[in-house]
């Protein structure tokens, strides 16, 4: 079956600092790519999305690109914040089967 | 818009107990969904819906059911809980399919004793 495998945390930051967490996949066809961020004693919120190869999801300064030579879909941040502190899911999309990665949770600090 | 609900935010049962997970939106969406988040291992999905009365299962189904009698609600129904279906059970919708971007609730943290 389908699956997501995410760096494994936890990840520890100074502000300022360059993010990059590393996704890769497993799926047949054509998945959907997501990121996703839970905040502590929320709910997941969506951060980015890439629904084809090549495409880039961009939000709130993170990026991620589609590369479906590689099956990855790595989050990126040039300077990362004392509020981007929380857990990222990668995740998969693909004939009604949604797939999550085990999270990596980020803390920045001052 | 109160987006996606999810009542209660925390129970405990007794092994071999039954209870019922609520989850409501106000979005209209057409697709909802149920995840389990369990330490190491993300979400997984364990019953989805793409419509009134139209219900699918996920990864993880077994020990749950659900129904989708109105397009606003989408109960979870722990038959039996056993110990192992200590969680935290996550509702969320979209509008229509898991391509599109996913709501999620609050959540509701369950312990099965």
């Amino acid at each position: 079956g389908d699956s997501v495998t995410q760096m494994e945390g936890p990840v520890t930051l100074s502000e300022e600092a360059f993010l990059t967490i590393n996704c890769t996949y497993t799926a047949t066809g054509y998945p959907s790519l997501f990121w996703y961020v839970q905040y502590p004693g929320e709910g997941l919120q969506l951060l980015l999305k890439a629904t084809k190869a090549d495409d880039k999801g961009s939000n709130k300064g993170f990026e991620a690109t589609y590369r479906k030579e590689t099956t990855s879909f790595h989050l990126e941040k040039g300077s990362v914040q004392v509020s981007d502190s929380a857990v990222y899911f990668c995740a998969l999309s693909n004939n009604n089967d949604m797939r999550f990665g085990a999270g990596t949770r980020l803390t920045v600090k001052p | 818009n109160a987006g996606v609900t999810q009542t209660p935010k925390f129970q405990v049962l007794k092994t071999g107990q039954s209870m019922t997970l609520q989850c409501a939106q106000d979005m209209n969406h057409e697709y909802m969904s149920w995840y389990r988040q369990d330490p190491g291992m993300g979400l997984r999905l364990i019953h989805y819906s793409v419509g009134a009365g139209i219900t699918d299962q996920g990864e993880v189904p077994n020990g749950y059911n659900v129904s989708r009698s109105t397009t606003e609600d989408f109960p979870l129904r722990l038959l039996s809980a056993a110990p192992s279906q200590t969680s935290v059970y996550f509702c969320a919708s979209s509008y229509q399919g898991m391509r599109e971007t996913q709501y999620f609730g609050p959540g509701t943290r369950l312990l099965v004793l």
